[in-house]
């Protein structure tokens, strides 16, 4: 079956400073992943994703992931932080099911930005 | 402007009653969804529909039931058997049922239960 492990439930940084949240995944197979952000009491907005191209996948507001199949991770980074990006981040693997997708969720990574 | 759009975004509703949360896209999407978001635990599906006039259970169908009579619609009922009700509910939408289409989020719908 295929999941996602986040592996922080909170990561605090300093503005300025550089953001890793990590995410293993388990595939029988070659995943699709994503992450998304989500501020307070808002929709999720996707971030970036891969499916099966580059293994450096670039996002928006300057996040990035890489896909590491040797290590079965797909962490996000961020080479330094800003206040806005202070929100919760999900995890994302895509499943096949009878010719129908879904998608199954990481628990979330909340990332507090200190002044 | 294209979107998802859910409402309310706040629900107050007393046990024992039925509710339903409407979802609409003008997007032009097929395949539609919805989840549920409780603190700690991420999104689970509860239904999703893949094209007009049919669904399928996700995750965690129990207690709710849905409809897809158009294509740009795509209400879930949230009915008095569905044991804690009170969390937050998004839905999703997503151009094919293929295995490369993003999903793209309304704003969500909080839903207290009294």
């Amino acid at each position: 079956a295929q999941s996602v492990t986040q592996l922080d439930s909170h990561v605090s940084v300093s503005e300025g400073t550089p953001v890793l949240l990590r995410c293993n995944y388990s595939s029988s197979y070659s995943p699709s992943l994503f992450w998304y952000v989500q501020h307070p009491n808002k929709g999720l907005q996707l971030l970036l994703k891969y499916t099966s191209a580059a293994t450096l996948v670039k996002g928006i507001n300057g996040f990035e992931a890489e896909f590491k199949k040797s290590e079965t991770s797909f962490h996000l980074t961020k080479p330094s932080a800003h206040m806005s990006d202070a929100a919760e981040y999900f995890c994302v693997v895509r499943i096949m099911n009878s010719g129908y997708s879904t998608l199954t969720f990481g628990k979330g990574t909340m990332l507090l930005v200190s002044p | 402007d294209g979107g998802i759009t859910q409402s309310p975004k706040y629900l107050f509703r007393k046990e024992g009653q039925n509710v339903t949360l409407s979802c609409e896209q003008n997007l032009n999407h097929d395949a539609m969804y919805w989840y549920r978001q409780d603190p700690g635990q991420g999104l689970r599906l509860i239904y999703y529909s893949q094209i007009v006039n049919d669904f399928q259970k996700g995750d965690i169908a129990e207690g709710y039931s849905v409809s897809r009579e158009k294509k740009e619609s795509f209400p879930l009922t949230v009915t008095s058997a569905q044991k804690n009700p009170t969390a937050f509910y998004l839905c999703a939408s997503s151009g094919n049922s293929g295995s490369t289409d993003t999903q793209y989020f309304g704003p969500g719908t909080r839903l207290t239960v009294l």
